[in-house]
C-alpha cells in the first residue's frame, strides 16, 4: 500500500547507455513531479505534470524525457547516460498548492 | 525569484534540549511553507505545514514551526530533542501567486541530537 513508489531503487549503468525510472502513485493525485538531488543534498525540480500534462520544465538536458501515460505514472527516461547524471532522483506527487507533497523512497543512479 | 535558505548546515543538541532549526524565505505574496525531514537513504517525509491562519503550526512528532511574516520566517522547534530526531531538515516554499506548484527547497540542514 505504498503511497509513490518508485523502481529501481538501485541503477549502476555505464555511460552512453539510456535508462529508465519508473514512479507510481496510487493517492489519486493530479499532480506529479521528479526532482534531483545531488551528493550535496540538493533539490531541485526536474519536471512537473499536472493530469498528464507537462507544467513544469526546469533547465534540464534534452536527454532527460519525462512521460506521463495516466495521471497515476511519471516515469523518467534518460538517453546518453553521463557522470554527471550520477544522483538520487525523487519522484512525488500532490493534490493541490496548498497539500504537501508525497515522495517516494528514491532512485540512486550510480553512472560508471 | 523566490528561494528559501536554510543558514545553518549543521545544528548540534544535547537530548532533552530545546531545538531550533531556521528557514528564511524569499518571495511574493503569500507562500505556502512546509518542512520536511529525510533519513539516510530515505525519501523526504513531511512534517508540518503553514498555508494561512495561526502562525505557529504543530506538524509531526512533537515538531511545530512558527510563520514570522515581518522576518520572513519559518523556523522548525522542538521543545526536547531526541536522539532519533538526528537527520537532515528541508524547508520549502510554493508561491500560488506564480500560478505554479513548484516546491522549492532550501539547501538542508542537518541535525545531529548527542545523547
Amino acid at each position: 500500500d505504498t503511497a509513490v513508489s518508485q523502481t529501481p531503487k538501485y541503477l549502476v549503468t555505464q555511460m552512453g547507455n539510456d535508462k529508465s525510472i519508473k514512479c507510481e502513485q496510487n493517492l489519486g493525485h493530479d499532480t506529479m513531479y521528479w526532482y534531483k538531488q545531488d551528493s550535496k543534498k540538493f533539490l531541485k525540480i526536474m519536471f512537473s505534470y499536472n493530469n498528464k500534462e507537462l507544467i513544469i520544465n526546469e533547465t534540464v538536458p534534452n536527454r532527460f524525457s519525462p512521460k506521463s501515460p495516466d495521471k497515476a505514472h511519471l516515469n523518467l527516461h534518460i538517453n546518453s547516460l553521463e557522470l554527471g547524471d550520477s544522483a538520487v532522483y525523487f519522484c512525488a506527487s500532490s493534490q493541490e498548492r496548498e497539500a504537501e507533497a508525497f515522495f517516494g523512497q528514491g532512485t540512486r543512479l550510480t553512472v560508471v | 525569484a523566490q528561494s528559501v535558505a536554510q543558514p545553518e548546515d549543521q545544528v548540534n543538541v544535547a537530548e532533552g534540549n530545546p531545538l531550533t532549526v531556521k528557514c528564511t524565505y524569499s518571495v511574493s505574496g503569500n507562500p505556502y511553507l512546509f518542512w520536511y525531514v529525510q533519513y539516510p537513504n530515505r525519501g523526504l517525509q513531511f512534517l508540518l505545514k503553514y498555508i494561512t491562519g495561526d502562525n505557529l503550526v504543530k506538524g509531526s512528532y512533537g515538531f511545530e514551526a512558527e510563520f514570522n511574516k515581518s522576518q520572513t520566517s519559518f523556523h522548525l522547534k522542538k521543545p526536547s530533542a531526541l536522539v532519533s530526531d538526528s537527520a537532515l531538515y528541508f524547508c520549502a516554499v510554493r508561491a500560488p501567486r506564480y500560478n505554479t506548484d513548484k516546491l522549492i527547497f532550501g539547501t538542508g540542514t542537518r541535525l545531529q541530537v548527542f545523547p
